[in-house]
């Protein structure tokens, strides 16, 4: 399967700062996606990127407060902006590869705001 | 958009039984429907997926099954072991891109020795 390098594994920020997130992919992958996981709940979609366009938003999630930038066909970036302790989660990069290994995951980077 | 319900939310089982999970969904566009089990602390790991073209998959212990006349998918574990204690979540893809998944809310699986 993919090799998905994301960094950092963790962190706790102080609320008003943010953060930014970093995935690597060992091949070159058309879609990158991010995912948000609060405490004990299931996975919802952030935002899609593409390399050379704009990030596409799900409802609820503005580029305002979780810009991404997708330079090339290998990383992807989510910063997470002006944090509260609401934005308290487990934030996974992943990538589609449908042709061989289908569908994975980052290993997540598990993100405390005090 | 597309809505994916699972249930049980929890489900305990004895070592050796079968465990069950349903999922339905709501878009009949819907055409990728893996499954991942997710460990404490853990990233969550594709286990099994299955396609709009297929109404069964197995693999080893693990074996989906889809409906999609009643827009219904399961999974199902034979002779469970505690090390496939885990919280199991479901998804589905409308087809214009797998990875844009809608998950179910998952459940927590624990088998007892």
């Amino acid at each position: 399967s993919a090799v998905i390098s994301q960094k950092p594994s963790r962190d706790i920020c102080q609320r008003g700062t943010s953060l930014t997130i970093q995935c690597q992919v060992d091949s070159q992958v058309t879609m990158m996606f991010w995912y948000r996981q609060q405490p004990g709940q299931s996975l919802t979609l952030i935002a899609t990127a593409n390399q050379g366009s704009e990030a596409t938003y799900e409802s609820g999630f503005v580029i305002d407060k979780f810009p991404i930038s997708r330079p090339n066909l290998t990383f992807s970036t989510l910063t997470v902006s002006n944090m509260s302790p609401e934005d308290s989660s487990i934030y996974l990069c992943s990538v589609e590869r449908p042709e061989l290994d289908g569908y994975t995951f980052g290993s997540g980077t598990r993100l405390t705001v005090v | 958009g597309e809505n994916v319900e699972q249930h049980p939310s929890t489900l305990s089982v004895q070592e050796g039984d079968s465990a069950v999970i349903k999922c339905t969904y709501s878009d009949s566009a819907s055409n990728y429907f893996p499954w991942y089990k997710q460990e404490l602390g853990k990233r969550p790991q594709l286990i099994i997926d299955i396609r709009s073209n297929v109404g069964e998959k197995k693999d080893q212990r693990i074996a989906v099954t889809l409906n999609k006349t009643a827009k219904h998918f399961s999974l199902h574990i034979t002779e469970t072991q505690p090390e496939d204690s885990a919280v199991y979540f479901c998804a589905a893809s409308n087809g214009d891109s797998w990875g844009k998944l809608q998950f179910g809310a998952g459940t927590q699986v624990v088998v007892t020795p």
